[in-house]
């Protein structure tokens, strides 16, 4: 059992570039959320998604940012015309119960 | 001060001492959980504790729960090098069902010098 797959681990992006982070979760996980986390903070919850479903997406900004689940295939979280705000750790996990198993992230730098 | 406020923020100690860390919240909860982090990584799960329960061990933690004040705190006993990482508590809100949208504080940065 791999765990929670995040890829890629560092991303550089500039401005107004589209980010890409993907997500896979743990074998037999059907739920996945994703977390952003910035410099010397805790993590906040930005979207909850099971396969095909958009379950809770009260975290994340209503523009630019959107996520899915499919069928088959990884989780991706897009960022389109990116900001250096937008720089920050995004963290996916995935569950069993109510623990939650995350990935090792993926650290957005936009220049 | 936000849900699941950890302090202190940073805490350094020697190796073999114990490390205690403290999260205060402000809504009712089912549960509360500890988390590790280390550096450049996720995080990894630690413990859970209900809102029925006082106080949980597992190893070389001790987790209190006080419902009443609406904190908890964390103690590691015997501390290792290896110890030194972030630690966050994590509450789940009562009645939220979703387990995956919990809500974390800042977290402790505990040292631990050999």
């Amino acid at each position: 059992n791999a765990g929670v797959m995040q890829n890629p681990r560092h991303l550089v992006r500039r401005r107004g570039q589209e980010a890409r982070l993907r997500c896979s979760p743990m074998k037999g996980h059907s739920h996945v959320y994703w977390y952003r986390q910035l410099p010397e903070e805790g993590l906040k919850f930005m979207v909850y998604l099971q396969k095909e479903n958009i379950i809770d997406e009260s975290g994340m900004p209503k523009e630019r940012f959107s996520a899915e689940f499919p069928k088959e295939g990884p989780s991706i979280l897009r960022i389109q015309q990116v900001v250096r705000g937008d720089s920050a750790a995004y963290f996916c996990a995935s569950s069993r119960g109510e623990k939650l198993f995350f990935g090792s992230g993926t650290q957005l730098s936009v220049l | 001060s936000q849900q699941g406020e950890e302090d202190p923020q940073a805490l350094s100690i020697q190796e073999g001492e114990n490390a205690t860390m403290n999260c205060s919240y402000k809504t009712s909860i089912n549960n509360l959980q500890w988390y590790r982090q280390n550096s450049g990584r996720g995080l990894v799960h630690l413990i859970l504790i209900r809102s029925n329960e006082r106080e949980k061990h597992s190893g070389r933690l001790r987790v209190t729960l006080d419902t009443s004040k609406k904190s908890s705190s964390l103690l590691i006993t015997a501390s290792r090098a290896a110890d030194t990482a972030s630690y966050f508590c994590a509450t789940d809100a009562g009645g939220n069902t979703n387990a995956g949208k919990s809500t974390f504080g800042d977290g402790t940065t505990l040292t631990v010098k050999p």
